[in-house]
């Protein structure tokens, strides 16, 4: 069965500063995706980034960057230049690469920006 | 830009009682999802829906769950006889085609409440 675990329930960063949120994860698959959705106050869930696992080059959204170790299977989401409109849940999530498309969700990360 | 609706946005109901809870997704996609985050809990996969016809569910989704497309536009989640821990917020997604490069694009949620 496969996991996703995010070790820290909140974080906090000043504006402008740069965070890094942690997200590990365990499957015996090869073939998957890595994902991390933004949830802010009252509002949907919206996708941030995606990670290809046969992909080695790690994404790169803007301000947005992962730190893709496959063999360590972590999944670790760099903000930079952190903003006040950052705050939000961020949660880590997996997909296997067939039909079935399910996402499985870390218990996710609170952040919060302070100016 | 289109976005996945869902009404009501929270629904009370007494235990045993059924509840229906709708979604509308995104005109052109295909497929279709309930999640669930029972609060300060993980988002859990509920169910996958394509075609008409169920493509996966979860353990959690027993005999007291239904889903239905009745009309092209709705995707609805019934709960036939509601349990005090059914009590969550219910997400649905949608996406254009299946497999990690498709976007699942996720609604408000419907905070579910039984007493």
């Amino acid at each position: 069965a496969q996991t996703v675990t995010q070790s820290q329930p909140e974080m906090s960063v000043q504006e402008a500063e740069t965070v890094t949120l942690s997200c590990t994860y365990d499957t015996s698959e090869n073939n998957y995706y890595l994902f991390w959705y933004k949830q802010p106050p009252s509002r949907q869930m919206i996708l941030v980034i995606r990670q290809e696992a046969y992909k080695q080059q790690n994404a790169t959204e803007n301000r947005f960057s992962v730190n893709f170790q496959k063999a360590a299977k972590s999944f670790s989401l760099k903000i930079s230049d952190s903003q006040l409109g950052d705050t939000a849940m961020y949660f880590c999530a997996f997909s296997v690469l067939d039909n079935t498309d399910k996402l499985i969700f870390g218990t996710g990360t609170r952040l919060q920006v302070f100016p | 830009e289109p976005e996945v609706t869902q009404t009501p946005s929270h629904q009370v109901t007494q235990m045993g009682q059924e509840v229906i809870l709708r979604c509308v997704p995104i005109s052109n996609h295909l497929y279709f999802y309930w999640y669930r985050q029972i609060l300060g809990q993980k988002v859990e996969f509920l169910v996958s829906f394509y075609n008409n016809e169920i493509s996966e569910k979860s353990e959690i989704f027993d005999d007291q769950f239904s889903v239905e497309r009745p009309d092209g536009s709705n995707f609805t989640l019934k709960i036939r006889s509601t349990k005090l821990e059914d009590s969550a917020m219910y997400f649905c997604a949608s996406s254009a085609l299946a497999g990690g490069l498709f976007e699942q694009f996720f609604g408000p949620g419907t905070r579910l409440t039984v007493l």
